[in-house]
């Protein structure tokens, strides 16, 4: 398995403002992911953090909204920009090893917008 | 794309009885069947997966089946204890199989 820090734990944003979501792993992995997890709902998947290349969004979700970085291969940030109280969600990134799908998640940031 | 349906939304059962969820999946090409529980507040964890080559796999109380021709597979919970109330969402690979879409989730709630 893998170790995942995420911070910060949770937030609470004025509208209009940006946050910058971190995700630190305790070892190289493939593949990165970031979720939006609304009240009572499934994880949706943003996008997947690319090392050295530009996110790949998933259909709704836009770069100027939620840009993406990831340096190197253990870490990634996810920023909700210019947020709105629709933005309060719980964000959560994930990791995939390199043995097969496996995908073990960070313990999230809950995130409100007043 | 991939879509993943998940049933029941909700399983109440008594302490020592056993619960199944299912899900269907629509790409005969997914090899890969996770189930993940999230306790209240808590992030998604890995509970069992399975690989299309098996039918079946076994962890103590909890199993998964998988059927590939019917492109379904169950997560099975036996003796049921009320710490497995939480809420279970099975996952299918997607996008060239590197990233998961979810099913909608199953409450489970095991009373005393």
């Amino acid at each position: 398995s893998a170790v995942i820090s995420q911070k910060p734990s949770r937030d609470i944003c004025q509208r209009g403002t940006s946050l910058t979501i971190q995700c630190q792993v305790d070892s190289q992995v493939t593949m990165m992911f970031w979720y939006r997890q609304q009240p009572g709902q499934s994880l949706t998947l943003i996008a997947t953090a690319n090392q050295g290349s530009e996110a790949t969004y998933e259909s709704g979700f836009v770069i100027d909204k939620f840009p993406i970085s990831r340096p190197n291969l253990t870490f990634s940030t996810l920023t909700v920009s210019n947020m709105s109280p629709e933005d309060s969600s719980i964000y959560l990134c994930s990791v995939q090893t390199s043995t097969g799908n496996i995908q073990y998640f960070g313990a999230g940031t809950r995130l409100s917008v007043l | 794309g991939e879509n993943v349906e998940q049933h029941p939304s909700t399983l109440s059962v008594q302490e020592g009885d056993s619960a199944v969820i299912k899900c269907t999946y629509s790409d005969s090409a997914s090899n890969y069947f996770p189930w993940y529980k999230q306790e209240l507040g808590k992030r998604p964890q890995l509970i069992i997966d399975i690989r299309s080559n098996v039918g079946e796999k076994k962890d103590q109380r909890i199993a998964v089946t998988l059927n590939k021709t019917a492109k379904h597979f169950s997560l099975h919970i036996t003796e049921t204890q009320p710490e497995d109330s939480a809420v279970y969402f099975c996952a299918v690979p997607a996008g060239g199989f590197q990233k998961l879409v979810f099913g909608t989730g199953t409450r489970l709630l095991v009373s005393p």
